[in-house]
């Protein structure tokens, strides 16, 4: 069974950093791309950013390029670096994976976690 | 950036209705097109890829169609548990942008 349990989120001042982790277990970590979607309150979903299967592909929404970081590793954990927050980026985090079956350089998303709150206020 | 569009952004109609929420891109896409749907409360889930492929699970009263800059989702009988937000997802390039959602109630 697919699993994405995320962990990390938090309450932060702006300005602050938080970093997200993703714990993947079920399925061949290698073989997915994976990516993190956020949700602001009462709001709709708004992708942030992909990473390939090696880690060498990475995408940033524009609302996060320069301030946010995704990067995995072989314990079969993705993490979302998120740094200068803004209060803006209050949302819940979802982690999700991208199919094994997917062109690389694409990315949607067939497994979601269920999401960890990140709360940006001084 | 290509821009997703969805219409109409609520819904409320009868059990049993054949419903249709349209889904547009700014820019062809082809078929990179995913619907999610998402519950009160829940995570979303993956309903249709390639802009007609019904994944493994989801009710054959779901079905996707479109490709190049306009799509939608179908719903042929509404049940009370379709009640939810909708989403398309265009998936081709960077940025991987979601519409703005369709809300979806029982009238």
């Amino acid at each position: 069974e697919v699993q994405l349990l995320e962990s990390g989120g938090g309450f932060v001042q702006p300005g602050g950093s938080l970093r997200l982790s993703c714990a993947a277990s079920g399925f061949t970590f290698s073989s997915c791309g994976m990516g993190w979607v956020r949700q602001a309150p009462g709001k709709g979903l708004e992708w942030v950013s992909s990473i390939g299967r090696s880690g060498t592909l990475k995408y940033y929404a524009d609302s996060v390029k320069g301030r946010f970081t995704v990067s995995r590793d072989s314990s079969n954990t993705l993490y979302l670096q998120m740094n200068t927050l803004r209060a803006e980026d209050t949302a819940v985090y979802f982690c999700a994976r991208r199919p094994p079956s997917a062109e690389s350089g694409t990315s949607y998303f067939d497994y979601w976690g269920q999401g960890s709150l990140v709360t940006v206020s001084s | 950036d290509i821009q997703m569009t969805q219409s109409p952004s609520s819904l409320s109609a009868s059990v049993g209705d054949r419903v249709t929420i349209t889904c547009r891109a700014s820019q062809g896409i082809s078929n990179y097109l995913a619907w999610y749907q998402q519950k009160p409360g829940k995570v979303p889930k993956l309903l249709i890829s390639a802009a007609s492929t019904l994944q493994s699970g989801v009710p054959s009263r779901f079905s996707g169609s479109g490709s190049g800059t306009d799509f939608t989702l179908t719903i042929s009988s509404l049940q009370p548990e379709d009640v939810a937000t909708y989403y398309c997802q265009k998936y081709n390039s960077a940025p991987f942008s979601f519409g703005p959602g369709t809300k979806v109630d029982i009238k």
